[in-house]
């Protein structure tokens, strides 16, 4: 399995708090990523990296940013959570050539 | 923008039967990969298989097979010999040749299995 962890893997918290959630990996791959499941939408992209200080936007970027200082960290920041961030948040990672994505475990966040 | 849909919610089969989960998918792209994971109740994200659009051999994957119709943009996932450890949410991905090595996902098809 790829050593992919997230932290935490669960929380609650209250609407207006700022979140993050971690993602770290121990492959050395190139690219992360960050998506959020929800019931009928299956994964959605929010924003990826493809290096160090490199993000860009996914999908359903709103109300999140991301930063990459590390090639083995990438968070993902909910500056003012609302209750529609309430979700399950995956990280994935992808070195070069094939390009299947690795995931880690999830991160349920509940926001009341 | 590339789409991908999964029109099966839910399928049922019965152990030790085949069945097949479909999958299609709208791309201008001509180079592409297409991949089945499979999520159990634990939520780990599981890749099944891949395919890549430009080989016209069907991937397997021991009891996982795919047929790829790629004129039709049609991409389905048979498990043969099905077993209670294959009931999980099941979902087909589409990544371009863009930048980012994103994966585009539908929505998933839930398969039970019938002991």
């Amino acid at each position: 399995d790829a050593g992919i962890t997230q932290s935490p893997r669960h929380k609650v918290t209250e609407t207006g708090t700022p979140v993050t959630l971690r993602c770290h990996q121990t492959e050395n791959h190139r690219y992360m990523y960050w998506y959020r499941q929800d019931p009928g939408h299956g994964l959605r992209l929010i924003h990826y990296s493809y290096g160090v200080k490199d993000t860009d936007k996914g999908e359903v970027s709103d109300g999140y940013s991301v930063s990459r200082s590390k090639t083995e960290d990438f968070l993902l920041t909910l500056e003012s959570a609302t209750s529609s961030q309430t979700s399950v948040y995956f990280c994935a990672i992808s070195g070069t050539g094939a390009g299947e994505q690795y995931f880690g475990p999830g991160t349920r966040l509940t926001v009341t | 923008a590339q789409t991908v849909t999964q029109s099966q919610p839910e399928m049922s089969v019965q152990e030790a039967e085949t069945v097949t989960l479909s999958c299609t998918y709208d791309t201008s792209e001509s180079d592409y990969y297409l991949f089945w994971y499979k999520q159990p109740p634990s939520r780990q994200m599981i890749l099944v298989i891949r395919q890549e659009a430009y080989k016209q051999q069907n991937a397997t994957e021991n009891r996982f097979s795919v047929n790829f119709q790629k004129a039709a943009k049609s991409f389905s996932l048979k498990i043969s010999d099905s077993q209670l450890g294959d009931a999980a949410m099941y979902f087909c991905a589409y990544r371009g040749r863009g930048a980012g090595n994103m994966l585009t996902f539908g929505g998933g098809t839930r398969l039970m299995v019938k002991p």
